[in-house]
Parts: structure tokens; C-alpha cells; sequence
């Protein structure tokens, strides 16, 4: 069965400094890997996705991504965190299409920014 | 263009009851999946629609059913309500035709908090 793990549920960093967020996933096959970041009260918007081709993927608001197979990781990363970084984020896995766009989700990191 | 809408935002409703919560796509997509929220937890897929078919299914109780309409809104409904629950249920639009592979990625509206009580 796929899952996701996220080993890290808070992570607090200063202004500027550089972040990494853990992401592990269980799938048989490659999946499509997906992160997402949530405000409070707000929905998920997406950040990054990887699909297939090139393992490190660029996404939005200048976070970065790399899939690691050996090591079933997708990790993200941002060389230097802004305050309005802080929130939520999730790791997503998704199966390749067989009918159903399915994601499973990993219970998030919450990142505090510290000024 | 407008992302995915929801509606209402917010809702109290009491053990019991039932409650009806509405979604639209991004114009163009016809793939609607919803997901419950739970405070503290990541989402937990429901259902996912395409052209009006449902193409899956969580791990969810009968209690909770959905449709989707021709102008691909969709309806998730929740009937006798617990307080468990409680959660922000969020709407998901994807292009869902399968190809390009951008068509499998999901755009989430701002959810409706729902609180039983």
C-alpha cells in the first residue's frame, strides 16, 4: 500500500537561513510526488510536482525538490527562508493514471520562521 | 480565470443531521476529488469523479456520498452526522484526461470547515 511520512512535524528556522523538509514514500513502482504548503485556514496550494525525467524538480516561490529512488525520498529545500514561508506543508504521492487521481498525503511539517 | 470555488466556507450543523457541500472546477477540468481534513492531519481522499462517473473511493463509510453534475460541479454529501466528523473538507479540480501528465495535477479550493456538534 502507498504512504508518505513526514518524521518531521515542527521545523523552526531563521530568516534566511536554508530549510530542508523530509518527505519519505512506500509505492512499488515510481509514483508522482507532489508538495503542497497550506496557510491557516486557507487550501493547499502546489509547489512542486515530479512526474518522471530530471530527479531534481524547481518549483514555486523558489523551493526546490529532489527525487531520490534509492532512497524513496523527495525532499524539499530552499536555500534562504523568507517570514512568509511559514505554514504548513505536505508531501503528496499519487499513483501513475489507472483511473483514479487518488493522492495520499503525509501529516505535514509545520514551519515556524523565526525573524 | 477563477480557481476551484467552495461553498459555504463554514458550517455548524448537529449529531444527526445531514449537510451538503459544493465544489466547482477550474474551468475546463472535468476530474473533481474531495478530501477530509482533519485538525492536524494531512487529507484523507474521499472520492474522486470524472465526466460524472466515480472513479474512486476512500476508505469512508456509506454515510458519505457525492455526484458530479454536467457542468462538472459536484456535490459531497454526509448523512447523520458525527461528531468526528468535524474536519475542513476540501475540493480538488484536475484536468483528468490522463494526458499530458499535467492533467493529473490537483488544484485545491479553500475547503468548508465543517464543526459538528
Amino acid at each position: 500500500a502507498q504512504s508518505v511520512t513526514q518524521p518531521d512535524i515542527h521545523i523552526t528556522v531563521s530568516e534566511g537561513a536554508s530549510l530542508e523538509l523530509r518527505c519519505n514514500y512506500s509505492y512499488g513502482a515510481t509514483p508522482y510526488l507532489f508538495w503542497y504548503v497550506q496557510s491557516p485556514g486557507q487550501g493547499l496550494q502546489l509547489l512542486l510536482k515530479y512526474f518522471s525525467g530530471d530527479t531534481l524538480v524547481q518549483g514555486i516561490k523558489g523551493f526546490e525538490a529532489e527525487f531520490k529512488r534509492s532512497q524513496s525520498s523527495f525532499n524539499l529545500r530552499k536555500p534562504s527562508v523568507h517570514w512568509s514561508d511559514a505554514a504548513e506543508y505536505f508531501c503528496a504521492v499519487g499513483a501513475p493514471p489507472s483511473g483514479t487521481y487518488k493522492y495520499i498525503f503525509g501529516t505535514g511539517t509545520r514551519l515556524k520562521v523565526l525573524a | 480565470d477563477a480557481g476551484v470555488t467552495q461553498s459555504p466556507t463554514h458550517l455548524i450543523k448537529t449529531r444527526g443531521q445531514h449537510v451538503t457541500l459544493r465544489c466547482s472546477p477550474i474551468s475546463g477540468h472535468k476530474s473533481v476529488s474531495w478530501y477530509q481534513q482533519v485538525l492536524g492531519q494531512g487529507p484523507q481522499f474521499i472520492f474522486q469523479y470524472y465526466e460524472k462517473e466515480e472513479r474512486g473511493r476512500g476508505n469512508f463509510p456509506d454515510r458519505f456520498s457525492a455526484r458530479q453534475f454536467p457542468n462538472y460541479s459536484s456535490e459531497l454529501n454526509v448523512n447523520a452526522l458525527l461528531l468526528g466528523d468535524s474536519a475542513l473538507y476540501l475540493c480538488a479540480s484536475s484536468a483528468g484526461t490522463g494526458a499530458p501528465l499535467s492533467s493529473y495535477e490537483q488544484y485545491f479550493g479553500p475547503g468548508t470547515r465543517l464543526t459538528v456538534t
